[in-house]
């Protein structure tokens, strides 16, 4: 089955030890995007790749990085966590990302749960 | 600024119907999203609406007026497994999706 999928599902770390999140997908989506969700909240866009363009959100912290390699990978790289980065990271695909239409229809891999110690 | 208002939480009996509301204020319209979030999971999508009207699946209806900046999502039989945050998401003129918190919905025997 065509899917986004994240690893780890869960990642403990300690303050201050870098983290790398994975997101791979088969779904050939033009779009890839990374969220950060802390409970009851909404999702906050991070960052999107449009192909291999990389769009950054203004108020992403610096100490969030990303990379994506190819088509089907994206990674989060998180350099110095602190405890407010405790979230759920949320990785989304779409197919594309310029049109008002189901094309921009978000399929979510299952997440990684980041704890800081 | 941008906002989508969604109540917090709502509480349904099984087998009653629920409706569950979304107002926004965007620069600009490309659309509205509806998505379903069990806890601790990820989100999937329920509906798309674009232009004004109802749109029907199955037992999830979902519903836009973009004249008033309102949507409602429609649950009908409820099901215990419908237990769930409903988050409702507009597209903007710059095709970037803006989230409301979402609604926990409860659902009690």
């Amino acid at each position: 089955d065509a899917m986004v999928i994240q690893n780890p599902r869960y990642q403990v770390t300690q303050f201050g030890k870098p983290v790398t999140l994975s997101c791979s997908q088969t779904l050939n989506h033009n779009v890839m995007y990374w969220y950060q969700q802390k409970s009851s909240q909404a999702p906050k866009l991070l960052f999107h790749y449009y192909d291999k363009d990389f769009n950054n959100e203004a108020d992403t912290p610096d100490n969030f990085q990303s990379r994506r390699p190819n088509t089907s990978f994206c990674f989060l790289d998180i350099r110095s966590p602190g405890l407010g980065d405790a979230a759920m990271y949320l990785c989304a695909t779409s197919r594309d990302g310029l049109e008002g239409s189901g094309a921009n229809v978000l399929t979510f891999g299952a997440g990684s749960r980041l704890t800081v110690l | 600024g941008q906002n989508i208002d969604q109540p917090t939480e709502m509480t349904a009996t099984e087998g009653a119907i629920v409706q569950i509301n979304c107002t926004y204020q965007t620069s600009g319209f490309n659309g509205l999203f509806w998505y379903q979030q069990h806890a601790g999971e990820a989100p999937t999508f329920l509906s798309y609406n674009v232009l004004d009207g109802l749109e029907e699946k199955g037992r999830f209806s979902s519903f836009l007026s973009r004249s008033k900046g309102y949507s409602y999502l429609l649950l009908k039989e409820l099901q215990m497994k419908d237990s769930a945050s409903y988050l409702c998401a507009v597209m903007d003129s710059n095709y970037q999706l803006i989230w409301g918190a979402g609604t926990k919905l409860i659902i009690k025997p």
